[in-house]
């Protein structure tokens, strides 16, 4: 089945720390992003990316860092930097622009929710 | 840069009643998709709706409408004979067709419905 998978769905991270986030889809889609969503909030755009070897800022990316070295993959790295990182964090895909194929949605991942302690 | 608005908060509706979700965006493009998202307790996020700016009908999929008014940069969503399972936290969003590939969303209403 095509889908967007994150892990893990529950993370714990000490002050100080790295944190990696996985994002993985089998979709075919090129655009991927990265969603901040604390409670009782929005959405919040981390970064995004339109094509391999290539992203862009959103509006919250101080204290986060992405790669993206494979189409079907996008990790987020929480670092230390990041000065209240605990939230609910989502990943999405969705197919380029331009594309007039009527699937133009972004599909999501069940969200990792990061803690912490 | 394009914002998205959701003025709304907090809505309510009584079973079986119609209720209607307010959105106003901002934006310079002519050719961009606007979306309705909703997110239940899984918070799982799940498509409501996509209404693409070059088409003047409004989309409709089966209980849920859009009024889409590209003048007004307005987009809201109809929501008829409401039902439990629609309760929810409901986005807005917007996503240009060419050039940038940024998605941008509201701040979400939440929807309560009422026995």
């Amino acid at each position: 089945d095509g889908g967007i998978t994150q892990s893990p769905k529950y993370l714990f991270r000490k002050e100080g720390q790295n944190v990696t986030l996985s994002c993985e889809q089998n979709l075919n889609h090129d655009a991927m992003y990265w969603y901040r969503q604390d409670p009782g909030q929005g959405l919040r755009l981390i970064y995004y990316s339109q094509i391999v070897n290539d992203f862009q800022k959103g509006d919250i990316a101080e204290g986060y860092s992405v790669s993206r070295e494979k189409k079907e993959s996008f990790p987020l790295t929480v670092t230390s930097a990041q000065k209240n990182p605990t939230a609910f964090y989502l990943c999405a895909s969705s197919l380029p622009r331009g594309q007039n194929t009527g699937n133009t949605e972004a599909f999501f991942g069940q969200g990792t929710r990061l803690t912490v302690v | 840069a394009q914002t998205v608005t959701q003025s709304q908060p907090e809505m309510s509706v009584q079973e079986a009643e119609t209720v209607t979700l307010s959105c106003t965006y901002d934006t310079s493009e002519s050719d961009y998709y606007l979306f309705w998202y909703k997110q239940p307790p899984s918070r799982q996020m799940i498509l409501v709706i996509r209404q693409e700016a070059y088409k003047q009908q409004n989309a409709t999929e089966n209980r849920f409408s859009v009024n889409f008014q590209k003048a007004a940069k307005s987009f809201s969503l109809k929501i008829s004979d409401s039902q439990l399972g629609d309760a929810a936290m409901y986005f807005c969003a917007y996503r240009a067709n060419f050039g940038n590939e940024k998605l941008t969303f509201g701040t979400g209403t939440r929807l309560t419905i009422i026995p």
